[in-house]
Protein backbone atom coordinates (compact mmCIF):
# COMPACT_ATOMS: atom_id res chain seq x y z
CA UNK A 1 0.00 0.00 0.00
CA UNK A 2 1.84 3.57 -1.16
CA UNK A 3 -0.56 5.67 -0.23
CA UNK A 4 -1.79 6.63 -3.81
CA UNK A 5 -5.25 4.58 -5.05
CA UNK A 6 -6.07 4.42 -8.38
CA UNK A 7 -10.03 2.77 -9.63
CA UNK A 8 -10.80 1.28 -11.22
CA UNK A 9 -8.16 -1.61 -11.78
CA UNK A 10 -9.22 -2.18 -15.10
CA UNK A 11 -11.30 -0.96 -17.88
CA UNK A 12 -12.39 -2.06 -20.99
CA UNK A 13 -14.20 0.49 -22.99
CA UNK A 14 -15.22 1.02 -26.66
CA UNK A 15 -13.84 3.78 -28.93
CA UNK A 16 -17.07 5.59 -28.45
CA UNK A 17 -17.41 5.89 -25.01
CA UNK A 18 -16.38 8.10 -22.16
CA UNK A 19 -14.91 7.25 -19.13
CA UNK A 20 -12.74 8.52 -16.51
CA UNK A 21 -9.72 7.59 -14.43
CA UNK A 22 -9.43 8.60 -10.49
CA UNK A 23 -6.52 8.80 -8.33
CA UNK A 24 -6.69 9.55 -4.52
CA UNK A 25 -3.82 10.31 -2.62
CA UNK A 26 -3.81 11.06 1.33
CA UNK A 27 -0.18 12.00 2.08
CA UNK A 28 -0.29 15.79 1.93
CA UNK A 29 1.90 15.77 -1.13
CA UNK A 30 1.53 18.77 -3.40
CA UNK A 31 2.24 17.06 -6.51
CA UNK A 32 0.78 14.26 -8.77
CA UNK A 33 1.26 12.84 -12.26
CA UNK A 34 -0.31 10.78 -14.66
CA UNK A 35 1.76 8.59 -16.79
CA UNK A 36 0.96 6.02 -19.21
CA UNK A 37 3.04 2.45 -19.54
CA UNK A 38 2.72 0.49 -22.49
CA UNK A 39 4.42 -3.20 -23.10
CA UNK A 40 7.83 -2.81 -23.57
CA UNK A 41 8.19 1.02 -23.49
CA UNK A 42 9.32 3.19 -21.19
CA UNK A 43 6.82 5.15 -18.66
CA UNK A 44 5.49 7.97 -20.54
CA UNK A 45 4.60 11.17 -18.57
CA UNK A 46 1.40 12.42 -19.31
CA UNK A 47 0.49 15.18 -17.31
CA UNK A 48 1.80 16.84 -13.71
CA UNK A 49 0.08 19.09 -11.63
CA UNK A 50 1.63 21.45 -8.98
CA UNK A 51 -0.52 22.91 -6.16
CA UNK A 52 -3.71 22.02 -8.51
CA UNK A 53 -2.23 23.85 -11.33
CA UNK A 54 -1.21 21.47 -14.53
CA UNK A 55 2.27 22.57 -14.95
CA UNK A 56 2.95 20.14 -17.86
CA UNK A 57 1.71 18.84 -20.63
CA UNK A 58 3.80 16.15 -22.46
CA UNK A 59 1.83 16.25 -25.82
CA UNK A 60 -1.05 14.35 -25.19
CA UNK A 61 -3.69 13.95 -27.80
CA UNK A 62 -6.87 16.60 -26.72
CA UNK A 63 -8.97 12.77 -25.90
CA UNK A 64 -7.08 12.70 -22.90
CA UNK A 65 -8.58 15.62 -20.26
CA UNK A 66 -6.85 15.56 -16.71
CA UNK A 67 -8.66 17.24 -13.74
CA UNK A 68 -7.17 18.19 -10.36
CA UNK A 69 -10.13 19.51 -8.36
CA UNK A 70 -8.21 19.76 -5.01
CA UNK A 71 -4.67 18.43 -3.35
CA UNK A 72 -5.78 14.89 -3.22
CA UNK A 73 -7.56 14.17 -6.33
CA UNK A 74 -6.58 13.58 -9.95
CA UNK A 75 -8.62 12.29 -12.63
CA UNK A 76 -7.96 11.56 -16.32
CA UNK A 77 -11.18 11.86 -18.49
CA UNK A 78 -11.55 9.75 -21.49
CA UNK A 79 -13.04 10.16 -25.03
CA UNK A 80 -13.25 8.43 -28.19
CA UNK A 81 -9.64 6.76 -27.52
CA UNK A 82 -8.02 4.50 -29.67
CA UNK A 83 -6.89 0.72 -29.31
CA UNK A 84 -2.88 2.29 -29.17
CA UNK A 85 -4.55 3.82 -26.24
CA UNK A 86 -4.37 0.50 -24.17
CA UNK A 87 -2.50 0.34 -21.50
CA UNK A 88 -1.25 0.49 -18.00
CA UNK A 89 -2.03 4.01 -16.45
CA UNK A 90 -0.32 5.15 -13.54
CA UNK A 91 -1.07 7.90 -11.31
CA UNK A 92 1.70 9.12 -8.74
CA UNK A 93 2.24 12.00 -6.06
CA UNK A 94 5.03 13.48 -4.29
CA UNK A 95 5.98 15.87 -1.85
CA UNK A 96 7.00 18.72 -4.06
CA UNK A 97 8.52 18.70 -7.88
CA UNK A 98 11.92 18.36 -6.60
CA UNK A 99 10.89 15.13 -4.64
CA UNK A 100 13.53 12.66 -4.12
CA UNK A 101 10.78 9.77 -3.41
CA UNK A 102 7.44 9.33 -5.86
CA UNK A 103 4.87 7.25 -4.66
CA UNK A 104 2.72 5.31 -7.28
CA UNK A 105 -1.10 3.67 -7.62
CA UNK A 106 -1.47 0.35 -8.28
CA UNK A 107 -2.78 1.44 -12.40
CA UNK A 108 -5.38 1.17 -14.20
CA UNK A 109 -5.69 -1.20 -17.04
CA UNK A 110 -7.26 -0.04 -20.01
CA UNK A 111 -8.24 -1.91 -22.92
CA UNK A 112 -9.88 -0.05 -25.86
CA UNK A 113 -12.20 -1.98 -28.13
CA UNK B 1 15.54 14.48 -24.09
CA UNK B 2 17.18 12.10 -22.42
CA UNK B 3 18.35 8.90 -23.73
CA UNK B 4 18.34 6.12 -20.89
CA UNK B 5 19.71 2.80 -21.75
CA UNK B 6 19.36 -0.41 -19.18
CA UNK B 7 19.33 -4.35 -20.54
CA UNK B 8 16.04 -6.27 -20.76
CA UNK B 9 16.49 -8.73 -19.45
CA UNK B 10 18.56 -10.65 -16.52
CA UNK B 11 18.52 -14.13 -15.06
CA UNK B 12 20.41 -15.08 -11.89
CA UNK B 13 20.76 -17.66 -8.99
CA UNK B 14 18.71 -17.57 -5.83
CA UNK B 15 21.67 -15.72 -3.48
CA UNK B 16 23.77 -14.36 -5.89
CA UNK B 17 24.84 -11.18 -6.72
CA UNK B 18 23.01 -9.31 -10.65
CA UNK B 19 24.34 -5.54 -11.23
CA UNK B 20 21.85 -3.72 -13.55
CA UNK B 21 23.24 -1.07 -15.83
CA UNK B 22 21.72 2.15 -16.49
CA UNK B 23 23.63 4.60 -19.29
CA UNK B 24 22.04 8.06 -19.70
CA UNK B 25 22.79 11.17 -21.64
CA UNK B 26 21.06 14.68 -20.67
CA UNK B 27 22.21 18.47 -20.20
CA UNK B 28 21.13 19.22 -16.70
CA UNK B 29 21.19 16.16 -14.62
CA UNK B 30 19.04 16.50 -11.42
CA UNK B 31 18.99 12.74 -10.07
CA UNK B 32 18.76 9.15 -10.97
CA UNK B 33 15.96 6.92 -9.41
CA UNK B 34 15.82 3.05 -9.62
CA UNK B 35 12.13 1.69 -9.41
CA UNK B 36 10.87 -1.85 -8.82
CA UNK B 37 7.73 -2.81 -10.29
CA UNK B 38 6.27 -6.48 -9.81
CA UNK B 39 3.95 -7.65 -12.63
CA UNK B 40 0.67 -6.04 -12.20
CA UNK B 41 1.63 -3.88 -9.22
CA UNK B 42 2.78 -0.04 -9.06
CA UNK B 43 6.81 0.58 -8.96
CA UNK B 44 7.98 1.17 -5.50
CA UNK B 45 11.20 3.72 -4.89
CA UNK B 46 14.16 2.08 -4.26
CA UNK B 47 17.01 4.61 -4.26
CA UNK B 48 17.98 8.26 -5.42
CA UNK B 49 21.48 9.28 -6.31
CA UNK B 50 22.39 12.78 -7.14
CA UNK B 51 26.07 12.39 -6.30
CA UNK B 52 28.60 10.27 -7.27
CA UNK B 53 29.50 7.76 -5.33
CA UNK B 54 27.84 4.55 -3.59
CA UNK B 55 24.43 4.58 -1.84
CA UNK B 56 23.51 1.23 0.35
CA UNK B 57 20.39 0.01 1.84
CA UNK B 58 20.17 -3.33 2.82
CA UNK B 59 20.45 -6.16 0.01
CA UNK B 60 20.40 -3.15 -2.29
CA UNK B 61 22.87 -0.98 -3.54
CA UNK B 62 22.80 2.02 -5.84
CA UNK B 63 25.84 3.96 -7.88
CA UNK B 64 26.26 6.93 -9.75
CA UNK B 65 29.02 8.32 -11.81
CA UNK B 66 27.87 12.22 -13.61
CA UNK B 67 30.88 12.08 -15.24
CA UNK B 68 29.83 9.30 -17.35
CA UNK B 69 26.15 8.86 -17.58
CA UNK B 70 26.84 5.93 -15.49
CA UNK B 71 24.79 4.31 -12.62
CA UNK B 72 23.71 0.86 -11.44
CA UNK B 73 21.69 -0.76 -8.97
CA UNK B 74 23.25 -4.03 -7.46
CA UNK B 75 21.01 -6.86 -5.50
CA UNK B 76 22.72 -8.79 -3.22
CA UNK B 77 21.38 -12.81 -1.81
CA UNK B 78 18.92 -12.68 -4.49
CA UNK B 79 15.57 -13.56 -3.03
CA UNK B 80 12.67 -15.40 -5.62
CA UNK B 81 10.38 -12.16 -4.58
CA UNK B 82 13.31 -9.68 -6.28
CA UNK B 83 12.04 -11.12 -9.52
CA UNK B 84 10.36 -7.86 -10.97
CA UNK B 85 11.42 -5.43 -13.56
CA UNK B 86 13.77 -2.53 -12.23
CA UNK B 87 13.39 0.82 -13.72
CA UNK B 88 16.06 3.42 -14.35
CA UNK B 89 14.96 7.20 -14.14
CA UNK B 90 16.56 10.50 -14.70
CA UNK B 91 15.47 13.75 -13.85
CA UNK B 92 16.86 16.86 -15.43
CA UNK B 93 16.36 20.52 -15.21
CA UNK B 94 14.95 22.65 -18.62
CA UNK B 95 14.23 25.97 -17.94
CA UNK B 96 13.87 25.76 -14.21
CA UNK B 97 11.10 23.02 -15.28
CA UNK B 98 11.89 19.61 -13.87
CA UNK B 99 11.69 16.76 -16.23
CA UNK B 100 11.73 12.53 -15.24
CA UNK B 101 12.08 10.44 -17.85
CA UNK B 102 12.27 6.37 -17.44
CA UNK B 103 14.37 3.19 -19.61
CA UNK B 104 12.11 0.74 -20.45
CA UNK B 105 12.88 -1.32 -17.49
CA UNK B 106 14.92 -4.23 -16.96
CA UNK B 107 13.37 -8.04 -15.99
CA UNK B 108 15.11 -9.81 -13.68
CA UNK B 109 14.15 -13.01 -13.20
CA UNK B 110 16.04 -15.16 -10.15
CA UNK B 111 15.87 -18.80 -10.45
CA UNK B 112 16.15 -21.45 -7.85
Amino acid sequence: ETGVTQTPRHLVMGMTNKKSLKCEQHLGHNAMYWYKQSAKKPLELMFVYSLEERVENNSVPSRFSPECPNSSHLFLHLHTLQPEDSALYLCASSQDREYTEAFFGQGTRLTVV
Amino acid sequence: GQNIDQPTEMTATEGAIVQINCTYQTSGFNGLFWYQQHAGEAPTFLSYNVLDGLEEKGRFSSFLSRSKGYSYLLLKELQMKDSASYLCAVRDIRSNDYKLSFGAGTTVTVRA
